[in-house]
């Protein structure tokens, strides 16, 4: 596609609730990230792939996060047990190659915890 | 540490002023790089700028321009005759190594009225 699609654009959880958030990176993009923003923050490393390897989870805040790229594409963020304070913005990123290009970011998904 | 700094949280400005967003970084490798990204209310990180450490030169792109300079670990960015729309929250990013993750500033909400 032209850019990175994330959906849902908004989701509202009940504590408790299993959610799971849609990134579909841009066509041939190799790299892909997954980050999370708090209201008011910057964004803070979730986790990478590299085609459909995840190279680094090191940004996953507890074992609840989990996230997936099964064909080296679209990737899933998967939270488990959502908590109030998973409630932010989940930003997706890709970029042609691994590391140091600049990555293209999604519009992101808001989560709300209630 | 890896760190970076935006100490400016709000900058309010009118309509063809010039705006100066300062960003300073921190970190211990030799080889890193710095970005600045726009995002507006719509939520979706807009790339601007990349920039690695061997090239302090700086840069002009039409209004805007970016200032790097290693002796002061800053990488500003300047925008000339500021218009409406550019209003939005600007944010400064370090990637170092070949580290995966990108670290964030807080961002400066630049505001600018008519």
């Amino acid at each position: 596609g032209a850019g990175v699609s994330q959906s849902p654009r908004y989701k509202v959880a009940k504590r408790g609730q299993d959610v799971a958030l849609r990134c579909d990176p841009i066509s041939g993009h190799v790299s892909l990230f997954w980050y999370q923003q708090a209201l008011g923050q910057g964004p803070e490393f979730l986790t990478y792939f590299q085609n459909e390897a995840q190279l680094d989870k090191s940004g996953l805040p507890s074992d609840r996060f989990f996230a997936e790229r099964p064909e080296g594409s679209v990737s899933t963020l998967k939270i488990q047990r959502t908590q109030q304070e998973d409630s932010a913005v989940y930003l997706c990123a890709s970029s042609f190659l691994q590391g140091n290009t600049e990555a293209f970011f999604g519009q992101g998904t808001r989560l709300t915890v209630v | 540490a890896q760190k970076v700094t935006q100490a400016q949280t709000e900058i309010s400005v009118v309509e063809k002023e010039d705006v100066t967003l300062d960003c300073v970084y921190e970190t211990r490798d030799t080889t890193y790089y710095l970005f600045w990204y726009k995002q507006p209310p719509s939520g979706e990180l807009v790339f601007l700028i990349r920039r690695n450490s061997f090239d302090e030169q700086n840069e002009i792109s039409g209004r805007y321009s970016w200032n790097f300079q290693k002796s002061t670990s800053s990488f500003n960015f300047t925008i000339t005759a500021s218009q409406v729309v550019d209003s939005a929250v600007y944010f400064c990013a370090l990637r170092w190594g070949n580290n995966n993750d990108m670290r964030f500033g807080a961002g400066t909400r630049l505001t600018v009225k008519p």
